[in-house]
């Protein structure tokens, strides 16, 4: 059965670095999102993706975030000067179009910022 | 903002035995998702239910959605120790985005 995969599983880096989180969502999928979930809290949507462009984002994806799809295959988030609190799992979710509303997700990058 | 809210925080049963846990929201929705997460890993989908279906089964799960009270319940039957999980609610609200609850963890006792 296809998946979305995620590469890293975990990422340690230090405050104010840059870090590229990688997905693969499944072939056949349009719509492309990243949620992230900080330790024992909820699941948090950040950005959603569709036809090259940004279609939604929440308060949480400030400046510091960007998302790319720069091929076929890959959806990256790039967060560019990590704080401590960026720190949680980084989850891809990929949908088919509209009319099918499932979005599966990749087993996670947990991202630890020193 | 939209949001699911499960009930209750946790559950501990017996194999065998059924757990039902519940999800609460807020405003109109396209659907709800149930999602399972094993600790410490991805979220896996369960189940959808749109807006008009009351109900909905699959294998041992069975979803209920009431528009009206605005909240869904999740029912699994003959629970296996391999059902030990947090369940998550999801609201949609469009087509875009989730809207996660804080889940129920469930323990289900050999």
């Amino acid at each position: 059965e296809p998946e979305v995969t995620q590469t890293p599983s975990h990422q340690v880096t230090q405050m104010g670095q840059e870090v590229i989180l990688r997905c693969v969502p499944i072939s056949n999928h349009l719509y492309f999102y990243w949620y992230r979930q900080i330790l024992g809290q909820k699941v948090e949507f950040l950005v959603s993706f569709y036809n090259n462009e940004i279609s939604e984002k929440s308060e949480i994806f400030d400046d510091q975030f960007s998302v790319e799809r720069p091929d076929g295959s890959n959806f990256t988030l790039k967060i560019r000067s990590t704080k401590l609190e960026d720190s949680a799992m980084y989850f891809c979710a990929s949908s088919l179009p509209r009319g099918s509303y499932e979005q599966y997700f990749g087993p996670g990058t947990r991202l630890t910022v020193t | 903002s939209q949001q699911g809210e499960e009930d209750p925080q946790a559950l501990s049963i017996q194999e065998g035995e059924n757990a039902t846990m519940n999800c609460s929201y807020k405003t109109s929705i396209n659907n709800l998702q149930w999602y399972r997460q094993n600790s410490g890993r991805g979220l896996v989908h369960l189940i959808l239910i749109r807006s008009n279906e009351r109900e909905k089964h699959s294998g041992r799960l069975r979803v209920t959605l009431d528009t009206s009270k605005k909240s869904s319940s999740l029912l699994i039957t003959a629970s296996r120790a391999a059902d030990t999980a947090s369940y998550f609610c999801a609201t949609d609200e469009r087509d875009y985005k989730l809207s996660f609850g804080a889940g129920t963890t469930v323990t289900v006792r050999a």
